[in-house]
């Protein structure tokens, strides 16, 4: 069975320093991994996944196969980052669709 | 893309009680999914709904409790029944289009 964990609860920085959101899995095929986001009263939606390697608003994750990781990283945090972040899975084949969730991390940005 | 339309938003129910949640997408879609937020937790799948199948549930969830219908590729709903206050949840519907799933903004049940 796959598994993800998010060992922050919660995560706080300013406005303008380096953030990172840990996330690692535990799946014996190869996986997709997703991060999701849900700013304030809105509902979850797709941040970034791994096959597509790009960067939205400002944000990158590198899937690490040997450390089994996904973690969120961004240079310079804006206050317009601060929500409630999810990191998932999907696994391969029949699967297919079905998404693990990791626990989330709330982020918040300071002024 | 897709947009999904989820029903009610929220609701209050007696304990005892069974209340049915609508998923209204905006394209035809072969799966359709629904996920439980319990307080201060995680997302966790129930059950994948199959246009013309039954339901597959995943493991700690049961039709019984949880029965599903799948009438078109366009509509879903879910019933939780015999509702008691552990099962006070916030209820998602979700899609897969491509290789990105949408969410609907969720069904905040209070029971009472």
């Amino acid at each position: 069975a796959q598994r993800v964990t998010q060992p922050e609860k919660l995560l706080s920085v300013f406005k303008g320093a380096p953030v990172e959101l840990k996330c690692n899995y535990s799946y014996s095929g190869s996986p997709e991994l997703f991060w999701y986001v849900q700013y304030s009263r809105q509902r979850l939606q797709l941040l970034l996944r791994h096959i597509s390697r790009e960067s939205i608003k400002g944000f990158t994750a590198d899937l690490n196969k040997g450390e089994t990781s996904f973690h969120l990283k961004k240079p310079f945090a804006q206050e317009e980052d601060s929500a409630m972040y999810y990191c998932a899975l999907s696994p391969s084949g029949t699967s297919y669709g079905k998404l693990t969730f990791g626990q989330g991390t709330i982020l918040t940005v300071h002024p | 893309s897709a947009v999904i339309s989820q029903k009610p938003s929220r609701d209050i129910c007696q304990r005892g009680t069974s209340l049915t949640i609508q998923c209204q997408v905006d394209s035809q879609v072969t799966m359709m999914f629904w996920y439980r937020q319990q307080p201060g937790q995680s997302l966790t799948l129930i059950a994948t709904a199959n246009q013309g199948s039954e339901a597959t549930y995943e493991s700690g969830f049961v039709i019984d409790k949880f029965p599903i219908s799948r009438p078109n590729l366009t509509f879903s709903t879910l019933t939780v029944s015999n509702m008691s206050p552990e099962d006070s949840s916030i209820y998602l519907c979700s899609v897969r289009a491509n290789t990105e799933a949408f969410f609907g903004q969720g069904t905040r049940l209070t029971v009472v």
